[in-house]
Order: structure tokens, then sequence, then C-alpha cells
């Protein structure tokens, strides 16, 4: 069974400085990887995928991600912070012909001024 | 159209109540999931209906009820609900079984069980 571990409950960053979100999966095959990300009150928007070929993916909002096989990770990145990207964000695992996505339990990013 | 449209966007129902969530999409989608989320948490998978019928129950209560009447829409009927069955719903859909998993959601219908 596919699980997804991301190991940072909360992170506090200020706005302008870089921004790295880990995620650990677990998976027999190939995965398939997301990131989503949950503004107060909303549902979830995608914000970038992998599925194979280059393992470094862009994603919308300036966002981008790197698949590296061996150590089982999809870390999410962003250059620079601004205050809209406060947000609740969301690794997820799936697999072609499989219904389940499994969700990690998710990193609260907090953006001070 | 690449939206999956939820109504309402907020419910507050007592435990006696017989109330309906609906959602809707046009992306020619083949298979519709109901989540629900509580505060802090990830969505957690309730229902999925594959080609019109239920392929995936998660073991949900009964006073939760699914329907899917066409291909498009995905009701889920609420009865004799409790309070900690307050939480987000959030429906979902994709092409099912010749996809990618990627989910496409819509905002949510936030539930509040009195």
């Amino acid at each position: 069974a596919q699980s997804v571990t991301q190991p940072d409950i909360h992170i506090t960053v200020s706005e302008g400085a870089s921004l790295e979100l880990r995620c650990n999966y677990s998976y027999g095959a190939t995965p398939y990887l997301f990131w989503h990300v949950q503004s107060p009150g909303q549902g979830l928007q995608l914000l970038l995928k992998y599925f194979s070929g280059d393992t470094l993916v862009q994603g919308i909002k300036g966002f981008e991600a790197e698949f590296k096989r061996s150590q089982s990770s999809f870390n999410l990145r962003k250059p620079s912070v601004h205050w809209s990207d406060a947000a609740e964000y969301f690794c997820a695992v799936g697999a072609a012909n499989d219904y389940k996505l499994s969700f990690g339990a998710g990193t609260t990013v907090t953006v001070r001024a | 159209d690449t939206e999956v449209t939820q109504t309402p966007k907020h419910l507050v129902m007592g435990m006696t109540n017989k109330k309906s969530l609906k959602c809707e999409q046009h992306m020619g989608h083949r298979a519709m999931y109901w989540y629900k989320q509580k505060a802090k948490k990830p969505p957690e998978l309730m229902f999925v209906y594959s080609y019109e019928k239920l392929s995936i129950n998660e073991s949900v209560p009964s006073r939760f009820s699914p329907e899917c009447p066409n291909s498009s829409l995905l009701n889920l009927h609420l009865h004799a609900l409790q309070p900690e069955d307050s939480a987000l719903y959030l429906c979902a859909s994709n092409y099912g079984d010749r996809d990618t998993g990627e989910l496409f959601f819509g905002e949510g219908s936030r539930l509040t069980v009195l």
C-alpha cells in the first residue's frame, strides 16, 4: 500500500525568503506524485504533478518540485515566498488504474512580514 | 469548463434533518469522489463512483447516502447526522480507470451539525 509522510507539521517563513516542504513516499511501483495547496476555507488546488520524465517539475504560482527516486522524496520549493502562499500544503501519491490517492498529513505554512 | 461545482457552500443542519450536497462537473470525467476533511487534516475518501456505479465505499456510516444520477452529477444525502460529522465535504472527479490519479476538486461544502 502506498503512503506519504510530510515530516514538517508547521513551517514559518519570512516573506521573500525561500521555502522547501518535504515529502517522502512509500510505493512499490512508479508513483504518480502531486502537491496540492489549500487556502483557509477553500478546496484543494493542484500545484504540480509528476508522472514520468524530467524529475524537476514546474507548477503554478512559482512552485517547483524534484522527484528523487533514490530518496523516495518529492520536495516542493519556491525561491521567494509571498504572503498569499500562507496555506496548507498536501503531498499525495497515486497510481494508474487506482482510484485511491494517499495524502500526507499536510504542512501548514505561515508567512511573516 | 474545467470546474467541479459544489452546492451549497455552507450548510447548517440539526441531527434530525435530511439534507443533500450536490456536485456537478462537465469535463467528461467518469469517476466522481466524495471526501470528508476535518480542520488541519488531509481529505479522507468516502465514496467513489465509476461510470455511475458505486465502486468504493470506505465503510462510511449509512447516515451518508451517495447517489450518482448521471455521469455529471453526484449527490450526498445526509440524514440523522451527528455533531462529529461537521466537516468540509469535498467532491472530486477524474477520468477514472484510464487516469493518472489526478483529481479535480470542488471548493467544498462546509457542513455544521448542531
